[in-house]
């Protein structure tokens, strides 16, 4: 049973840019979540998302970014217009079921670097 | 909102002693309780859960953590260190119920550093 997949591990963008980061939760986990690292910082929440819903994106900046959760395919995180403040480790988890006492299985995560 | 404190940036320990790793909490309600380590380069894994019960939980790699109501800590511990633990260690909250259930909440982080 592979883990929590995401890709790309690294990825470099010019300000202004887009980037777009994927998720494959574990097999038979619905339930997905992004987080954010700053360097010298834990992680921050970001979205929860469900298939095809977005369930609490409180963490979520209200410009820019933006996630889904098809109901084929992997969860994406878009960030559209990358600005240097962005630079971060992105990680993903999922779970067999909503929050709770269930721990979330992580991703390697990805490493966005803005130049 | 819950708020997780780790005050160590930082704990250096020697091959085969014990080693504990501090956690405190803040929330406003029951909570869950989580013990994560990062490699580098890497993503989180899971290291124990506290539900309910027991106090004193006992998980991954010989670790094992004490959950204090009244002093809201959770305590990594273990008793005797290995260099290979080395790594960063997260403490994360989550609530029971309500807004925030979903959402792990963590501390900054405490570098473990075991020295041969």
């Amino acid at each position: 049973n592979a883990g929590v997949m995401q890709n790309p591990r690294h990825l470099v963008r010019r300000r202004g840019q887009e980037a777009r980061l994927r998720c494959s939760p574990m097999k038979g986990h619905s339930h997905v979540y992004w987080y954010r690292q700053l360097p010298e910082e834990g992680l921050k929440f970001m979205v929860y998302l469900q298939k095809e819903n977005i369930i609490d994106e409180s963490g979520m900046p209200k410009e820019r970014f933006s996630a889904e959760f098809p109901k084929e395919g992997p969860s994406i995180l878009r960030i559209q217009q990358v600005v240097r403040g962005d630079s971060a480790a992105y990680f993903c988890a999922s779970s067999p079921s909503p929050g709770g006492h269930t721990e979330a299985f992580f991703g390697q995560g990805t490493r966005l670097t803005v130049v | 909102a819950q708020s997780v404190a780790q005050p160590e940036d930082q704990v250096n320990v020697a091959e085969g002693n014990p080693l504990t790793v501090k956690c405190t909490y803040s929330v406003s309600g029951n909570p869950y309780l989580f013990w994560y380590v990062q490699y580098p380069n890497r993503g989180l894994q899971f290291l124990l859960k506290y539900i309910t019960g027991d106090n004193l939980v006992k998980g991954s790699y010989g670790f094992e953590a004490e959950f204090n109501k009244s002093q809201t800590s959770f305590h990594l511990k273990k008793p005797s260190a290995l260099v290979s633990d080395s790594a960063l260690y997260f403490c994360a909250v989550r609530l029971l119920s309500g807004a925030g259930s979903y959402q792990l909440t963590f501390g900054k982080g405490t570098k473990l550093s075991v020295i041969p």
